[in-house]
């Protein structure tokens, strides 16, 4: 059962055009949502994130939305770029840093964002 | 500034074979984590500490073991290695409990 999806395994978009990934979630306890970016061959870098008292935090290209009452959030880069193809995961966590049963973040499967020059 | 070191970064081991993860940080973080990667998957918590002497369980624990003697150092331990545990493993490590994980490159196991 998942807790966080990513229903788009992939998103393609042109060069300076806006990117938009989604993201659901099922645990209504979480309040603390994050995104990370993985580059092939690398670890995982985190991004940006929003507690859930906000619902928009911003960071340059970067903005995340959060809609507590569809249980959805998204990011949005704007302008894209071609480095920022990537895979970008979305990770949810609950009060006190406590997300899931054993207190963990939950991670979505993740979207490979493709930025076509 | 490494950040988070992982070593080695490829193994191949064979079934029932036994192996030590490293990890190593330096930003002075308390937590720290060991995450798996399997393809068309998120990641997912196999076991994370909260402090030096310490050690949880987390999502996936079954088949391993951590242990982290010294703050700045969480080792992930194979007992028998199975095929099922062919994956990346990444290591991480935080300030505050699940907030901004610095992770390293991962390590590529393959397990035969």
């Amino acid at each position: 059962d998942q807790q966080v999806k990513q229903n788009s395994p992939s998103l393609s978009v042109q060069e300076g055009r806006i990117s938009i990934l989604n993201c659901d979630y099922t645990n209504s306890m979480f309040d603390y949502f994050l995104w990370y970016k993985k580059y092939p061959a690398e670890g995982p870098t985190f991004l940006i994130s929003i507690s859930s008292i906000k619902d928009k935090n911003e960071d340059g290209r970067f903005t995340v939305f959060l809609n507590k009452s569809a249980k959805h959030l998204s990011l949005h880069i704007v302008p894209s770029q071609p480095g920022d193809s990537a895979v970008y995961f979305c990770a949810a966590t609950g009060p006190g840093g406590q997300g899931g049963s054993q207190g963990n973040l939950i991670f979505g499967k993740g979207t490979k964002l493709s930025v076509k020059p | 500034n490494a950040g988070v070191t992982q070593t080695p970064k490829f193994r191949v081991l064979k079934t029932g074979q036994s192996m030590t993860l490293l990890c190593a940080q330096d930003m002075n973080h308390e937590y720290m984590y060991w995450y798996r990667q399997d393809p068309g998957m998120g990641l997912r918590l196999i076991h994370y500490s909260v402090g030096e002497g310490t050690t949880a369980k987390g999502e996936v624990p079954d088949g391993y073991n951590v242990s982290r003697l010294k703050k700045q150092n969480f080792l992930l331990g194979l007992e028998s290695a199975a095929p099922s545990q062919t994956s990346v493993y990444f290591c991480a490590s935080s300030k505050l409990l699940n907030e901004k994980l610095f992770f390293g490159s991962g390590t590529q196991l393959s397990v035969l």
